[in-house]
């Protein structure tokens, strides 16, 4: 069965400065997606970054980017000169497809803290 | 607008009472899920529908029962819940052939169970 494992349950960091968070996983799968989930205090879950896994290339968004290391599982999410709205809980995800729909996987979620 | 709207935002009931939750999206999805999110737990995925048949049913307990009866609509029909049922609920709906595609979330309903 397919795991996510983000091992650390907070952090904290001052606005603007950088921050990683750490999450790997395991599959026997040699093509799917990983996807890194924000969810603030609003509730709802929204998407940051993908990556394919056949992509070698890392994915970035903006201050987003993430560091894929497929040979050791590994999918960590940097951010860079973080703000006050980067607050979250922030979840792993991997994804396979069963029957014509996906199958997300979550870790069990890192709560990031932005500081004045 | 999220596109992915849940109702109700709350929901407070008694384990004997039925209730349902109501999930709709507007955005041309064709797979539709039910999340369990608890406190200190991962995310559970509890059903999945693609092109409203049920595809996936992990391991629910009876007194769950969706219903998709169109790609617009998911509900989840509660009866004779439990405390350890407390939770938040979320919905979200994907283009579930590409699994490039991510899923849009709705913002969850916070059920309690008195």
């Amino acid at each position: 069965a397919q795991t996510v494992t983000q091992s650390q349950p907070e952090m904290s960091v001052q606005e603007a400065e950088t921050v990683t968070l750490s999450c790997t996983y395991d599959t026997s799968e040699n093509n799917y997606y990983l996807f890194w989930y924000k969810q603030p205090p609003s509730r709802q879950m929204i998407l940051v970054i993908r990556q394919e896994a056949y992509k070698q290339q890392n994915a970035t968004e903006n201050r987003f980017s993430v560091n894929f290391q497929k040979a050791a599982k590994s999918f960590s999410l940097k951010i860079s000169d973080s703000q006050l709205g980067d607050t979250a809980m922030y979840f792993c995800a991997f994804t396979e497809i069963i029957q014509g729909a996906q199958k997300l996987v979550f870790g069990q979620g890192t709560r990031l803290t932005i500081n004045p | 607008e999220t596109g992915v709207t849940q109702t109700p935002r709350h929901l407070v009931m008694g384990m004997t009472n039925k209730k349902s939750l109501k999930c709709e999206q507007h955005l041309g999805h064709n797979a539709m899920y039910w999340y369990k999110q608890s406190a200190k737990k991962p995310l559970e995925l509890m059903f999945v529908y693609s092109l409203e048949e049920r595809v996936e049913n992990n391991s629910v307990p009876s007194r769950f029962s969706p219903e998709c009866p169109n790609s617009s609509h998911l509900f989840l029909h509660l009866h004779t819940l439990q405390p350890e049922d407390s939770a938040l609920y979320l919905c979200a709906s994907s283009q579930g052939r590409f699994s490039n595609q991510p899923q849009h979330f709705g913002d969850g309903t916070r059920l309690s169970i008195l």
